[in-house]
Order: C-alpha cells, then sequence, then structure tokens
C-alpha cells in the first residue's frame, strides 16, 4: 500500500530550467509534508516542509505548493543548478506520530 | 555540531550471517528511527525508539529483525539469519522531540547479502 505517491521518477533539465516534481497522498491524518534531498553515498537531508495551513511556502530557490483538498504537493527548483541532481523523496506525516511515509523518489539531472 | 553517525558505513554477509548495525544519534535527540532503503526507492520505516522505549517496530519485516536502544542513546539494529532480500541501505534518523519534529538523517550502512 503506497502512501504516497511521487512523479516523475526521473527528470532531466537544462541549467535555469524550473523542474517540478509532484507528489499524492491519501492518508487525511498527515499534517507535514517534508521533501528531502539526497546524495549519492549519503543520507536523505531535509530541504523544505510544509503544513496544510498554507497553500505555498519558499526557501531560496525551492517552493511548496500545497492543494489539500486534491491532497497533492509538489516541488519546484527555481534557477536549477547542476549541484541540485540528485534525488529528491516527498514525504509525510501525522505530527502527532512522528514516522515518515516516503515517496519513491526522483532522480533529477541538471544539464550544465 | 555532529551529525548522526552510522557504522559500519559497509557490510557484506553471507546468508545465515547474523550482522549488527550501529547508530550513534545527535546528542541529547530523544526520538530515533530506523528506515530501510532498498536500491532505487524510498526510505521505509522500521522502528521508532522515544528516549529507550520501543514505541513502534510496526516496520521490521521479520522476526529476524531485532533493534535497541537500552540507554536512550546509541541504538543497534540487528538482523538474524541474513537473507538476500535483506540487502538494502538502513538509516538511522534522530529527533530532538517527539512527534512532527525534523528528523535528521545518517549516511546509512550498505548491506549486502552474498
Amino acid at each position: 500500500q503506497q502512501q504516497v505517491k511521487q512523479s516523475p521518477q526521473s527528470l532531466i533539465v537544462q541549467k535555469g530550467g524550473i523542474p517540478i516534481i509532484n507528489c499524492a497522498y491519501e492518508n487525511t491524518a498527515f499534517d507535514y509534508f517534508p521533501w528531502y534531498q539526497q546524495f549519492p553515498g549519503k543520507g536523505p537531508a531535509l530541504l523544505i516542509a510544509i503544513r496544510p495551513d498554507v497553500s505555498e511556502k519558499k526557501e531560496g530557490r525551492f517552493t511548496i505548493s500545497f492543494n489539500k483538498s486534491a491532497k497533492q504537493f509538489s516541488l519546484h527548483i527555481m534557477d536549477s543548478q547542476p549541484g541540485d541532481s540528485a534525488t529528491y523523496f516527498c514525504a509525510a506525516t501525522n505530527s502527532g506520530y512522528s514516522t515518515l511515509t516516503f515517496g519513491k523518489g526522483t532522480m533529477l539531472l541538471v544539464s550544465p | 555540531g555532529a551529525g548522526v553517525s552510522q557504522s559500519p558505513r559497509y557490510k557484506v554477509a553471507k546468508r545465515g550471517q547474523d550482522v549488527a548495525l550501529r547508530c550513534d544519534p545527535i546528542s541529547g535527540h530523544v526520538s530515533l528511527f530506523w528506515y530501510q532503503q532498498a536500491l532505487g526507492q524510498g526510505p521505509e520505516f522500521l522502528t521508532y525508539f522515544q528516549n529507550e522505549a520501543q514505541l513502534d517496530k510496526s516496520g521490521l519485516p521479520s522476526d529476524r529483525f531485532f533493534a535497541e536502544r537500552p540507554e536512550g542513546s546509541v541504538s543497534t539494529l540487528k538482523i538474524q539469519r541474513t537473507q538476500q532480500e535483506d540487502s538494502a541501505v538502513y538509516l538511522c534518523a534522530s529527533s530532538l522531540r517527539r512527534g512532527g519534529d525534523t528528523q535528521y538523517f545518517g549516511p546509512g550502512t550498505r548491506l549486502t547479502v552474498l
């Protein structure tokens, strides 16, 4: 049972482009939605997170858009750089519970 | 400050061997999590500790998997009689408080079972 569905599986953009990664969830009890960035051989690192009381959150070049009624959220990376090439995971949790449910990941390649 | 550390970073085991994977969380972090990440997949929850208490072990795939955190700090994940399907990266994460707090991940232990 996959509670968080992530797409696309992989994505190639040119430097300066705006990759968009989408996630959909099923469990309406989820109330905290983080995005993690993972480089090869490293553990996931928190990038940005959102709670459902807001529809958008920006931190630097990273933006989360959240649609509570559709149970969907997405990550936008503005002015993408080759150093952004990594695997990105969306996740969700019930903050009263703690454990994270992850999507399957999106491998992003930003070409120079 | 120091992040979450895990050892060993790589472990090769013959099928049937027992292995022990260690996690050193960030000092003072109350919560500790173990996740399993198969190749090309997202991490999947295994078990959760709050201090020394194991509050959730619903993700452990079989009774061959056992985790402990006896003093509420370092944790060990033990896998008995390893099988090929156990091959994965085992990630440890810790968070300062309980419930909905940012989880900080270690680099993982890559286990290969031959």
